[in-house]
């Protein structure tokens, strides 16, 4: 079956400890994307991945770091410079064209010990 | 700015129909989406428009008008597993970024 996967899906990180997000597809979509999601605050768009080797910021970056290294992977990175990191985390994707649909992942909910 | 606006909680009976509108401000306009989003989980895809007029998905129904600016998804014979919230999000500009509303949480009652 098709589709996107994300792990683990409870993290739980310590002060000043990095942690990775993964995230893999096996649609064949061109474009990836992290959003971040709080209470009563939306979807918000941490970063975009249009094409392997390549990646935007969104309205978040601030804080994490991303890599493309293959079409099916895009992991995201909270740093510690990522104040206020409890969030549930979305990685979706798309086939790429403007504005087609984007699907979700099951989602990552992180946890600050 | 680019803005959109849904209604922030709605209720409605089982067996019933509910509309929930969207209305949008963007600078471009690539399409219209709608997702259903149950607590905890996910958003999953509803619909897709991008010309005005009503698109019917079996009990969900949804509609645009570019030129108001304003969108409606349509819940008909209205079951508990509905209780959900709802997307909005409109795709603007020339890149793949969609802009997203807050989302409409919507109880079922028996």
């Amino acid at each position: 079956d098709g589709g996107i996967t994300q792990s683990p899906k409870y993290l739980f990180r310590k002060e000043g400890q990095n942690v990775t997000l993964s995230c893999e597809q096996n649609l064949n979509h061109d474009a990836m994307y992290w959003y971040r999601q709080d209470p009563g605050q939306g979807l918000r768009l941490i970063y975009y991945s249009q094409i392997v080797n390549d990646f935007q910021k969104g309205d978040i970056a601030e804080g994490y770091s991303v890599s493309r290294e293959k079409k099916e992977s895009f992991p995201l990175t909270v740093t510690s410079a990522q104040k206020n990191p409890t969030a549930f985390y979305l990685c979706a994707s798309s086939t790429g064209r403007t504005s087609e649909t984007q699907y979700f992942g099951p989602g990552t909910r992180l946890l600050v010990l | 700015g680019q803005n959109i606006d849904q209604p922030t909680e709605m209720t409605a009976t089982e067996g019933a129909i509910v509309q929930i509108n969207c209305t949008y401000q963007t600078s471009g306009f690539n399409g219209l989406f709608w997702y259903q989003q149950h607590a905890g989980e996910a958003p999953t895809f509803l619909s897709y428009n991008v010309l005005d007029g009503l698109e019917e998905k079996g009990r969900f129904s949804s509609f645009l008008s570019r030129s108001k600016g304003y969108s409606y998804l349509l819940l008909k014979e209205l079951q508990m597993k509905d209780s959900a919230s709802y997307l909005c999000a409109v795709g603007a500009g020339n890149n793949r970024k969609l802009i997203w509303g807050l989302g409409t949480s919507l109880a079922v009652n028996p």
